[in-house]
């Protein structure tokens, strides 16, 4: 099956400076990526979508300066959270797909922590 | 709005059979699928229901009425590993996947 990596896996950063998330789709062209963040014991949140060669699009309530999306080739997207603050600490997850009308396949996830 | 209702928990016992329904409202609809997501990992693909019926798939089947908005996602021969987290999860007309909170499943022996 199609296969999603993130890297890292997990981060500890201190407050005020950025983190870069890697997304990437190893044995498929993903059209589409998806950003989700997930706080403990809640559901996946969509943050933003993202096109290869365009602009993410961003869901309510996210802030797109803070959280930098780049799809920048069918196969690479990056999400950068700017300025990080303990309150940006949680799970995010990316995913992709490469056709409108089936599954996301999802990356392992990565944990940030804030301190 | 778009709304997509799972219950929050449900306990079933290890060897049983559990069915975790979901009933979605969205703006339109092309297809519905159901993920399997342990604490602290991603979410897995279950399965995919676009038309009417039950799809089965070893341990697991989902079924989908359209007409009525609403699926099921049945275990069988319920295996402590199964204790998860169970999202189901809409493509509504734009292809946008609306989820829902998800179904904390916990497994007894």
């Amino acid at each position: 099956g199609a296969v999603v990596s993130q890297h890292p896996s997990w981060v500890i950063c201190k407050s005020g400076t950025s983190v870069k998330i890697e997304c990437r789709s190893l044995d498929f062209q993903a059209t589409t990526m998806f950003w989700y963040r997930q706080f403990p014991k809640q559901s996946l949140m969509l943050m933003a979508t993202s096109n290869e060669g365009s602009k993410a699009t961003y869901e309510q309530g996210v802030e797109k300066d803070k959280f930098l999306i780049n799809h920048a080739s069918l196969t690479l997207s990056t999400l950068t959270v700017t300025s990080a603050h303990p309150e940006d600490s949680s799970f995010y997850i990316c995913s992709a797909r490469d056709s409108p009308d089936y599954e996301q396949y999802f990356g392992p996830g990565t944990r940030l922590t804030v301190t | 709005g778009q709304n997509i209702d799972q219950p929050t928990e449900m306990t079933a016992t290890e060897g049983a059979i559990v069915q975790i329904n979901c009933t979605y409202q969205t703006s339109g609809f092309n297809g519905l699928f159901w993920y399997q997501q342990h604490a602290g990992e991603a979410p897995t693909f279950l399965s995919y229901n676009v038309l009417d019926g039950l799809e089965e798939k070893g341990r697991f089947s989902s079924f989908l009425s359209r007409s009525k908005g609403y699926s099921y996602l049945l275990l069988k021969e319920l295996q402590m590993k199964d204790s998860a987290s169970y999202l189901c999860a809409v493509t509504d007309s734009n292809y946008q996947l609306i989820w829902g909170a998800g179904t904390k499943l916990i497994i007894k022996p």
